[in-house]
């Protein structure tokens, strides 16, 4: 089975600019969730979608927002974008609750 | 609400020698509990997880740990460091009481030296 894909892997913006992540689970699994991680911060959760409805969300600006498609794939935008959002964005999904996440390498943005 | 603290934010061991990388929790209800280890410029990888059957896990690469209600612990252990066992641990709390949320700790970073 494929694991969790994430693109692009890298990307580089400039502030004010919004961009677009996309996440592709593993086949079956109906719940994607996003992390955001930082050295300074760790690693954060930022939401979780299931069946196309976000079902928990992290305390991160409405700046953030993601989406789930019918075949369970993910986009997460952010718009307006601020010199702090330069972090690696790590994708993970689950076939549902109680169970293990298994993440996606990540996408590296950098907002110069 | 649920939180994770890793009590040492970095550990050194020599190889052959065991490993204790300490977690303790607090969640409001029953909650599942893991650990990933992360090598540097790759991904996270499952170590093991907790889900309310035995309290001493069993994961891959011969680590393990023990879940103790009363300590709120979750520490992970490893009888004998190998040189590859060097990365970064994170310990993980989840509450599915609605939806999946996993709380990270904020990481302990393994070194083996020879």
């Amino acid at each position: 089975k494929a694991g969790v894909t994430q693109t692009p892997r890298y990307l580089i913006k400039t502030r004010g600019q919004q961009v677009t992540l996309s996440c592709s689970p593993i086949s079956g699994h109906r719940s994607v969730s996003w992390y955001q991680q930082t050295p300074g911060q760790g690693l954060q959760f930022l939401f979780e979608y299931f069946s196309e409805t976000q079902r928990n969300k992290g305390n991160f600006p409405g700046r953030f927002s993601g989406r789930q498609f019918s075949n369970s794939r993910s986009e997460m935008n952010v718009s307006t974008l601020e010199l702090g959002d330069s972090a690696l964005y790590l994708c993970a999904s689950s076939p549902g609750l109680d169970n293990e996440q298994f993440f996606g390498p990540g996408t590296r943005l950098t907002v110069l | 609400a649920q939180s994770v603290t890793q009590l040492d934010s970095h550990v050194s061991v020599s190889e052959g020698t065991p490993v204790l990388l300490r977690c303790n929790y607090s969640s409001s209800y029953s909650p599942s509990l893991f650990w990933y280890v992360q090598h540097p410029n790759k991904g996270l990888q499952l170590l093991l997880k907790y889900t309310s059957a035995a309290t001493l896990v069993k994961g891959i690469n011969g680590f393990e740990a023990e879940f103790k209600k009363s300590e709120t612990s979750f520490h992970l252990t490893k009888p004998s460091a190998h040189m590859s066992d060097a990365a970064e641990y994170f310990c993980v709390v989840s509450e599915s009481n609605y939806g999946q949320n996993f709380v990270f700790g904020p990481g302990t970073r393994l070194s083996v030296l020879p």
